[in-house]
């Protein structure tokens, strides 16, 4: 079985750095997705984590911990538009399905 | 850019109805996926599928059924729908591969009355 855990939500101010963790125990693994949800809009793809380290994007970087069942993504100066809900999903493997974490809703403030 | 197009963003229907969710994708992909969405339990696989006319089980397919009749096209079909399957549906496809991301499509809020 899988399980995805991640914090519900936070809030953060405009300009600031805001760390979103996602712990996972899943039967194998096969990398790590993280995915951007604004309301009422499809999840789209951010970053992808296989092995162990930083991967960075510009704004976005995210890091993942195999040995420890852990991941973060990192956003940095912080805009409104970053307001949403951020997806954590995990491949187990051998497999191409996704199980998802809750999602973590951020919510920007001026 | 790969393109997922689901046909209806907001569908009510009544109780007992047979519904269908159409997908399409434009990338050649060989993997597609369903997905529903409720607030505080996140995105829960329905069916996925590999490749044409073939389907798996995801985590809860009690009261669906697919199809997939062409490679680019998945369809979910409520065979009578009830209440409980108001929600989000969420359709997503994946090229087989490394990686093998998923894309999603833009969702369908399906209200069932």
């Amino acid at each position: 079985g899988q399980n995805i855990d991640q914090p519900t939500e936070m809030t953060a101010t405009e300009g600031a750095i805001v760390q979103i963790n996602c712990t996972y125990q899943t039967s194998g693994f096969n990398g790590l997705f993280w995915y951007q949800q604004h309301a009422g809009e499809a999840p789209t793809f951010l970053s992808y984590n296989v092995l162990d380290g930083l991967e960075e994007k510009g704004r976005f970087s995210s890091f993942l911990s195999r040995s420890k069942g852990y991941s973060y993504l990192l956003l940095k100066e912080l805009q409104m538009k970053d307001s949403a809900s951020y997806l954590c999903a995990v491949r187990g493997y051998g497999n191409n399905r996704l199980a998802f974490g809750k999602g973590n809703q951020v919510v920007v403030i001026p | 850019d790969v393109k997922v197009t689901q046909s209806s963003r907001y569908l009510v229907k009544r109780t007992g109805e047979k519904v269908f969710l159409e997908c399409v994708q434009d990338m050649d992909h060989e993997n597609m996926f369903w997905y529903r969405q409720d607030p505080g339990l996140g995105l829960r696989l329905i069916y996925f599928s590999y490749d044409v006319k073939m389907k798996e089980k995801g985590d809860i397919p009690e009261g669906y059924s697919v199809s997939r009749e062409k490679k680019e096209r998945f369809s979910l079909i409520l065979e009578s729908a009830s209440t409980n399957q108001t929600s989000m549906y969420l359709c997503a496809s994946s090229l087989q591969g490394s990686k093998n991301i998923q894309y999603f499509g833009a969702g369908t809020r399906l209200s069932v009355l």
